[in-house]
């Protein structure tokens, strides 16, 4: 079984620039995530999407951040303008149920390392 | 804020030895699950354990939890090399997760 794929895999960027991420989960995976991990902590969820339907978008901060899921399946992850403090590894994840379901264990891409300089 | 804390944030095991790591989090859940982080292999998950269990074995992990206390906790017995890591427990309903334990198994 093919894993979750994500491109590209480093990216360094200067401050108000814009990039952008994609992902391509597993086949049949019904929800992604993406997730922004800065250096030493943990995952941070930035959006949840089921099928082609955001769930959560809560901590995504939306006046830089968007993200979309066309046709349910890829989703790219877009930060225009980016700022310094953007610099961190984005994952993006996917799982075959929903959040606090039986079937919610996630599978995670293996990021892309963003520099903002 | 933070769902899952780990602790201990460091720990540092020779080979053959168990390692215990624990979790606390802080609303009702459905399930709880663990996951291990490393350069390698990146975020691999690890076990899930549901709200109506106690505890739970995959190989050499079990994993125990207690909803009354809203905490869980990681053993990894005989420990190796390979295990060394960052494990994150993550509340499945909020998808939070902590800043997780770092293992170093010395050889």
């Amino acid at each position: 079984e093919a894993g979750v794929a994500q491109s590209p895999r480093y990216k360094i960027i200067e401050k108000r620039q814009s990039v952008a991420f994609w992902c391509n989960p597993i086949s049949g995976h019904a929800t992604l995530y993406w997730y922004q991990q800065i250096l030493g902590q943990g995952p941070k969820l930035l959006i949840q999407f089921q099928n082609n339907g955001v769930v959560d978008d809560s901590q995504l901060p939306k006046d830089r951040f968007s993200a979309e899921r066309l046709k349910g399946v890829d989703s790219t992850l877009k930060i225009q303008p980016a700022k310094l403090e953007d610099s961190a590894v984005y994952l993006c994840a996917s799982s075959p149920g929903l959040a606090g379901g039986l079937r919610s264990e996630q599978f995670f891409g293996p990021g892309t390392r963003l520099t903002v300089l | 804020s933070q769902q899952g804390e780990e602790d201990p944030q460091a720990l540092s095991i020779q080979e053959g030895e168990n390692a215990t790591m624990n979790c606390s989090y802080k609303t009702s859940i459905n399930n709880l699950q663990w996951y291990r982080q490393n350069s390698g292999r990146g975020l691999v998950h690890l076990i899930l354990i549901r709200s109506n269990e106690r505890e739970k074995h995959s190989g050499r992990l079990r994993v125990t939890l207690d909803t009354s206390k809203k905490s869980s906790s990681l053993l990894i017995t005989a420990s190796r090399a390979a295990d060394t890591a960052s494990y994150f427990c993550a509340t499945s309903d909020k998808l939070i997760f902590g800043t997780g334990t770092r293992l170093q198994v010395f050889p």
